[in-house]
């Protein structure tokens, strides 16, 4: 089993803070998605990393890619309390998505 | 169009039960997933279909569980002699492809509880 492992598990802050979420593996992926999950809803998908290095911006959201293509990070900027929900990465490994651990992210008004 | 549609979508069930979770993809995606979730935590693979036949199916627990998608379509996870240890969200995915650059479309899950 490929594990992704994501950091902080749980996460609360005030509205207007800055957040990074990471995700990291000891296995190189030829991708990794990132989505946002809310209670009684599958995950929506927030964005693809294909290349090693890669930095998308999706508004007050950065994804970043490692340069080995092993581990990503999720920063948001000015936090709201729309960005609540459960925060998941997911490795393709070419046959199949692993998914992350999960990060629960609170925004608090 | 439709999403990935998911039915029931909250089964409870007796231990030692027979169930059937039924999933309906978005149509023309021919990549089916199954996951099993549990509460705040990310979805563990359970088995990969591609097109009619399981491309990938060492998620699967243990021989109680078994999926099939007869006609590349519509699929269907099946638990047989049901355990409490069973009692999670099953979601569903699809996508058009089944590769990393192809999103996954997930269902909002059937919840199931065995008592």
């Amino acid at each position: 089993t490929q594990l992704l492992e994501q950091s902080p598990q749980f996460l609360s802050i005030q509205e207007g803070e800055n957040l990074t979420v990471y995700c990291n593996s000891s296995s190189v992926f030829s991708s990794l998605q990132w989505y946002r999950q809310e209670p009684g809803e599958g995950p929506v998908l927030l964005v693809t990393v294909v290349t090693g290095g890669e930095v998308k911006k999706l508004k007050r959201l950065t994804f970043q890619f490692g340069d080995a293509r092993k581990d990503s990070s999720l920063h948001i900027t000015a936090a709201q309390p729309g960005d609540t929900g459960l925060y998941l990465c997911a490795g393709d490994s070419g046959n199949q998505f692993y998914f992350g651990t999960g990060t629960s992210l609170t925004v608090i008004p | 169009g439709a999403g990935v549609s998911q039915t029931p979508s909250n089964k409870v069930t007796e231990k030692g039960k027979y169930v059937e979770l039924r999933c309906d993809p978005i149509s023309g995606h021919t990549a089916l997933y199954w996951y099993r979730q549990s509460l705040g935590q990310g979805p563990e693979f359970l088995i990969y279909f591609q097109g009619t036949g399981a491309a990938d199916d060492s998620g699967l627990p243990n021989d109680r569980f078994f999926a099939v998608r007869p006609e590349g379509s519509v699929s269907t996870l099946k638990i047989q002699r049901t355990e409490r240890g069973d009692s999670a969200v099953y979601l569903c995915a699809s996508s058009v492809t089944g590769t990393g650059v192809s999103p996954l479309h997930f269902g909002n899950g059937t919840r199931l509880t065995v008592t």
